[in-house]
């Protein structure tokens, strides 16, 4: 079962744009995170947010939760081609510590 | 140590026959997850070791499916009798602690022709 849906399913934006990405879930959560994966490679952690935080940034990476809405978004500031990829969002529902999945947003970069 | 390893890369195999995948956790890492993914979705949770005890199993694994980590280090995921619709990316994820991120492998891809 799906948790987590993210929007748009595929985004295509020039180098140096920003790209925002979001995704909503159904239920209460302790924790959401975001991850990166290349074509046919495995994910790479980008950030976690727990439910008590609003908003987090890693370089040029910035998360925002909103738990009355049950969404987050991730933007990417100043893209670059390395950027393409596929990102996903993950929410941890307690702890138990089965991340459930949406989807994800395929994110291409034109040069 | 580099990361979490993943043993094939890629596997084609024939309807009927069985297969093992190998992962090599993060060494001090003591969780372990194996999870399904197919083309265009997200990853699917498949089954999670704490040490060597198997803690959850989803009820999508079938019986055909089963997963070891004998002393707490590497674990196997065999498939048994595969099937076309066993063809996915399988992916080994190790984590130090509770409610914290996921190291990925690169996965293994399994095609059942």
């Amino acid at each position: 079962s799906q948790q987590g849906e993210e929007d748009p399913q595929a985004l295509s934006i020039q180098e140096g744009e920003n790209a925002t990405m979001n995704c909503s879930y159904k239920t209460s959560i302790n924790n959401l995170q975001w991850y990166r994966q290349n074509s046919g490679r495995g994910l790479v952690h980008l950030i976690l947010i727990r439910s008590n935080e609003r908003e987090k940034h890693s370089g040029r990476l910035r998360v925002t939760l909103d738990t009355s809405k049950k969404s987050s978004s991730l933007l990417i500031t100043a893209s670059r081609a390395a950027d393409t990829a596929s990102y996903f969002c993950a929410t941890d529902l307690d702890s138990n510590y089965q991340l459930i999945w949406g989807a994800g947003t395929k994110l291409i970069i034109k040069p | 140590d580099t990361g979490v390893s993943q043993d094939p890369r890629h596997k084609i195999t024939k309807r009927g026959q069985n297969v093992t995948f190998r992962c090599d956790p993060i060494s001090e890492h003591n969780r372990l997850y194996w999870y399904r993914q197919t083309l265009g979705q997200g990853p699917e949770f498949l089954t999670y070791f704490q040490n060597e005890a198997q803690l959850e199993k989803s009820r999508l694994l079938s019986d055909r499916f089963s997963a070891e980590r004998p002393k707490g280090s590497f674990s196997t995921l065999e498939i048994q009798r595969t099937e076309q619709g066993d063809s996915a990316m399988y992916l080994c994820a190790s984590s130090p602690y509770e409610a914290g991120e996921l190291f990925f492998g690169e996965g293994s891809r399994l095609t059942v022709l």
